[in-house]
């Protein structure tokens, strides 16, 4: 099966900073890789997810890059407010099935 | 307003218990999937399903059953609950095999 690692497992910046959390996968068959944000208490929700046929997608201030070569992708957060503060989850998704990595606590401070 | 549904929201009770937890969606979807998490941590793939009467194990091991026999309701069995199994359960559904709606989760507590 698919294996998904996610990095790093906390990250604090400063308000108005860049985070960026990086994801690899093992299985080149994977060809979707959402990005979850999960608030305190809360269901995970979709931010952004690319296909494998494209190496870069933005929304505002939220990117994901995928390099299928280097079978690695990452998000990008920019000018961070404290409302970003969540757990962050990659995934790879095979066939339907999806595999998470294990989260990236981001705490944004003002 | 269309929406997935989880019921209890929460749980306790004692080992050796049979509970069912409950999940329901009025998206339309087929695909629907159970996870497990412990809070703040990794999703795990406990069980899916691609439509009526189809029902797959994921990659954790789990002691738990599910059916569907609806395409909108997929309610997962624990046949003898056990202090390991406490943990939260996230129910999901999906219209194509890519973006996923959550539940809001069931937060089991096994004594």
């Amino acid at each position: 099966g698919e294996n998904v690692e996610q990095h790093p497992s906390t990250l604090s910046v400063q308000e108005g900073d860049s985070a960026v959390i990086k994801c690899t996968y093992s299985d080149s068959a994977s060809n979707y890789f959402p990005w979850y944000k999960q608030e305190l208490g809360k269901r995970p929700q979709l931010i952004i997810d690319i296909r494998s046929n494209v190496g870069e997608k933005k929304d505002q201030r939220i990117a994901v890059t995928l390099n299928k070569t280097a079978k690695h992708f990452s998000l990008h957060i920019t000018e961070t407010q404290p409302e970003d503060s969540a757990v962050y989850f990659c995934a790879a998704g095979l066939f339907n099935k999806f595999y998470f990595g294990s989260g990236t606590k981001l705490n944004v401070k003002p | 307003e269309a929406d997935i549904y989880q019921t209890p929201r929460y749980l306790v009770i004692g080992t050796g218990k049979k509970i069912t937890l409950e999940c329901s969606q009025t998206m339309g979807h087929d695909k629907m999937y159970w996870y497990q998490q412990d809070p703040g941590m990794e999703l795990h793939l406990i069980h899916y399903s691609y439509g009526v009467n189809s029902t797959e194990k994921g990659d954790l091991s789990s002691e738990s059953t599910v059916s569907r026999i609806r395409t909108e309701h997929f309610p997962l069995t624990l046949e003898s609950a056990r202090p390991s199994h406490t943990s939260q359960y996230l129910c999901a559904s999906s219209e194509r095999g890519d973006e996923q709606f959550f539940g809001p989760g069931t937060r089991l507590t096994v004594l």
